[in-house]
């Protein structure tokens, strides 16, 4: 079956360590998303990438970086400079229209040790 | 720039009775509008969709969503829940040619016996 994997379900990071989140979709989608959920606000776009080797900075970027070598994988890294990371982090994929649903893993919970 | 209120933040209810959930947006043209669902510890689950005709839209799991442009709202409705629908349901509008989407904060649904 067709969808997008998230690993590892949960995270653990330590001060002054950067960890990546692993997203892999098999829709043979362009576009790919990733998103910050807390408690109360919704989701928040942190970055988003609409083809391969290319990605913009969403709302709050600031404290990650991304990469997009595969049409697939879309992987995201939260740096030592993120100084809130505990969250639930959504990858998401479409097909890049505005009348095209994204579609989302099951995604990964990030805590600070 | 579009956004997505959803004015209850909580919302109670028993099951077998009627559910109706609020979602206002802003936009300068027509919106794509979506309603999502999400358990606990999991992704977002596409229930419905609107882009234009209908304007009374059906969905999974037996919901369905008016849009009312006058009201510029998008309330997503179900006769009769049942315990499985507890959950956090979000609407969400998409307007920028790649797919950018805005989602509202969430409700959260508490199913009573």
């Amino acid at each position: 079956d067709g969808g997008i994997t998230q690993s590892p379900k949960y995270l653990f990071r330590k001060e002054g360590q950067n960890v990546t989140l692993s997203c892999e979709q098999n829709l043979n989608h362009d576009a790919m998303y990733w998103y910050r959920q807390d408690p109360g606000q919704g989701l928040r776009l942190i970055y988003y990438s609409q083809i391969v080797n290319d990605f913009q900075k969403g709302d709050i970027a600031e404290g990650y970086s991304v990469s997009r070598e595969k049409k697939e994988s879309f992987p995201l890294t939260v740096t030592s400079a993120q100084k809130n990371p505990t969250a639930f982090y959504l990858c998401a994929s479409s097909l890049g229209r505005s009348n095209q649903p994204q579609h989302f893993g099951d995604g990964t919970r990030l805590s600070i040790l | 720039a579009q956004s997505v209120t959803q004015p209850d933040i909580h919302i109670t209810v028993s099951e077998g009775a009627s559910l109706e959930l609020r979602c206002n947006y802003s936009y300068g043209a027509t919106p794509y509008l979506f309603w999502y669902v999400q358990s606990p510890g999991q992704g977002l689950q596409l229930l419905l969709k609107y882009f234009s005709g209908d304007t009374l839209v059906q969905g999974i799991k037996g919901f369905e969503a008016e849009f009312k442009r006058s009201q510029s709202s998008f309330n997503l409705r179900k006769p009769s829940v049942h315990w499985s629908d507890a959950a956090e349901y979000f609407c969400a509008v998409s307007g920028d040619s790649w797919g950018k989407f805005q989602f509202g904060a969430g409700t959260q649904v508490v199913v009573t016996p």
